[in-house]
């Protein structure tokens, strides 16, 4: 079955850039399908991030777009995020998700990896 | 942007009774609503899109409406695993989406 998993520092100090991966099993990302990132800060909602297809081509939220890139690496079957110049308020669980593109579901996100939490203190 | 509100921001409701949560849109989304359940420690879990159809097993307690600006999900009997925080999500405005800031449905 599909399977998404996040890996990444933990931590990061102010002004730095975050730097998440998100690997994927059971399914060839370039098979279609948009991927995506989504944070949750503690104890508050959820908030999109940004996508992007196998071919390369991004979205991303308009509030977080001059801090964001997230990038693919077909061969490894992954998914990067890099949100630079961060701030205490970044500190949040970070979750890689699938992103259908078409059908009824075509916009939702599917299939959540587990999420990792990221701090951002000095 | 869209904003999505959800309320109420907390539902008390005891175990087999019916549970209906809300959400509005501050602009037409037609039908492209989804809701998601999430309990603690969990990533969330794609319950309804379409605003009315269940994702892959879900069970049919489970149910969405509503169309345009209000939404409305409607868990009959409720299950003590029913218990977690709901969130809706518009992606209307495809590629853009956003959330709701949930509700949390607790035991009375």
């Amino acid at each position: 079955q599909v399977q998404l998993q996040e890996s990444g520092p933990g931590l990061v100090k102010p002004s730095e850039t975050l730097s998440l991966t998100c690997a994927v099993s059971g399914y060839s990302i370039t098979s279609g399908y948009y991927w995506g990132w989504i944070r949750q800060p503690p104890g508050k909602g959820l908030e999109w991030i940004g996508s992007i297809y196998h071919s390369g081509s991004t979205y991303y939220n308009p509030s977080l777009k001059s801090r964001v890139t997230i990038s693919v690496d077909t061969s490894k079957n992954q998914f990067s995020l890099k949100l630079s110049s961060v701030t205490a308020a970044d500190t949040a669980v970070y979750y890689c998700a699938r992103r259908p593109q078409t059908g009824a579901a075509g916009g939702t996100f599917d299939i959540w990896g587990q999420g990792t939490m990221l701090t951002v203190s000095s | 942007e869209i904003v999505m509100t959800q309320s109420p921001a907390t539902l008390s409701v005891s175990p087999g009774e019916r549970a209906t949560l809300s959400c509005r849109a501050s602009q037409s989304v037609s039908s492209n609503l989804a809701w998601y359940q999430q309990k603690p420690g969990q990533a969330p879990r794609l319950l309804i899109y379409g605003a009315s159809t269940r994702a892959t097993g879900i069970p049919a307690r489970f149910s969405g409406s509503g169309s345009g600006t209000e939404f409305t999900l409607t868990i009959s009997s409720l299950q003590s695993e029913d218990f977690a925080v709901y969130y809706c999500q518009q992606y209307n405005n495809w590629p853009l989406s956003t959330f709701g800031q949930g509700t949390r449905l607790e035991i009375k």
